[in-house]
């Protein structure tokens, strides 16, 4: 199966709080998990990528947490600002084709 | 560095037109790829190009749809005989071609058939 399942939906943060944005695959030969971040109007941009040899990567105020034995990932925003609001999404890899999430659409409150 | 570009940002078609989508990739990358997104969804993989040849083109409809990426010039994607169906931006990326290596995309053409 190629199918990315990306959740939730929508979702509301206050500002200076904590996004999480959860992802979950089910072929286990992926070996690269990315997150996007777009603009509207605008092409995706990658924000931070993992690879399966590692549970956490950190940069900045975002962070990447992967469970290689439940098959999932999430991405962590610290300390949430309105300029985060965007749209987001996870995508697996193997080789060279990305299998992309269906997106969160990230609204951040003041 | 220019990013990767794409032109046009917005095309429109009447039904049964052709619609052609260029791309020219970041300086110093080899391979493109493109992808289509629906709106309110993610991107779907199309197709995988190096210089003057088609890696992957798993994601392809199997008809009205063509693309290259010549030895000089942009990479194109052509979409024949377009239907409402086909309305959709369409994003290229590009990469170095190394092994595991991130994909940059460029903004999009938005193209819509009337």
């Amino acid at each position: 199966q190629q199918q990315v399942k990306q959740s939730p939906q929508s979702l509301i943060v206050q500002k200076g709080g904590i996004s999480i944005i959860n992802c979950a695959y089910e072929n286990t030969a992926f070996d690269y998990f990315p997150w996007y971040q777009q603009f509207p109007g605008k092409g995706p941009a990658l924000l931070i990528a993992i690879r399966p040899d590692v549970s956490e990567k950190k940069e900045g105020r975002f962070t990447i947490s992967f469970n290689k034995s439940a098959k999932q990932f999430s991405l962590h925003i610290m300390d949430s600002q309105p300029g985060d609001s965007a749209t987001y999404f996870c995508a697996a890899s193997m080789g060279k084709k990305l299998t992309f999430g269906t997106g969160t659409r990230l609204t951040i409150i003041p | 560095n220019a990013g990767v570009m794409q032109n046009p940002r917005h095309l429109v078609r009447r039904r049964g037109q052709e619609a052609r989508l260029r791309c020219s990739p970041m300086k110093g990358h080899s391979h493109v790829y493109w992808y289509r997104q629906l709106p309110e969804e993610g991107l779907k993989f199309m197709v995988y190009l190096q210089k003057e040849n088609i890696i992957d083109e798993s994601g392809m409809p199997k008809e009205r749809f063509s693309a290259e990426f010549p030895k000089e010039g942009p990479s194109i994607l052509r979409i024949q005989q377009v239907v409402r169906g086909d309305s959709a931006a369409y994003f290229c990326a590009s990469s170095p071609g190394l092994a595991g290596d991130t994909q940059y995309f460029g903004p999009g053409t938005r193209l819509t058939v009337l």
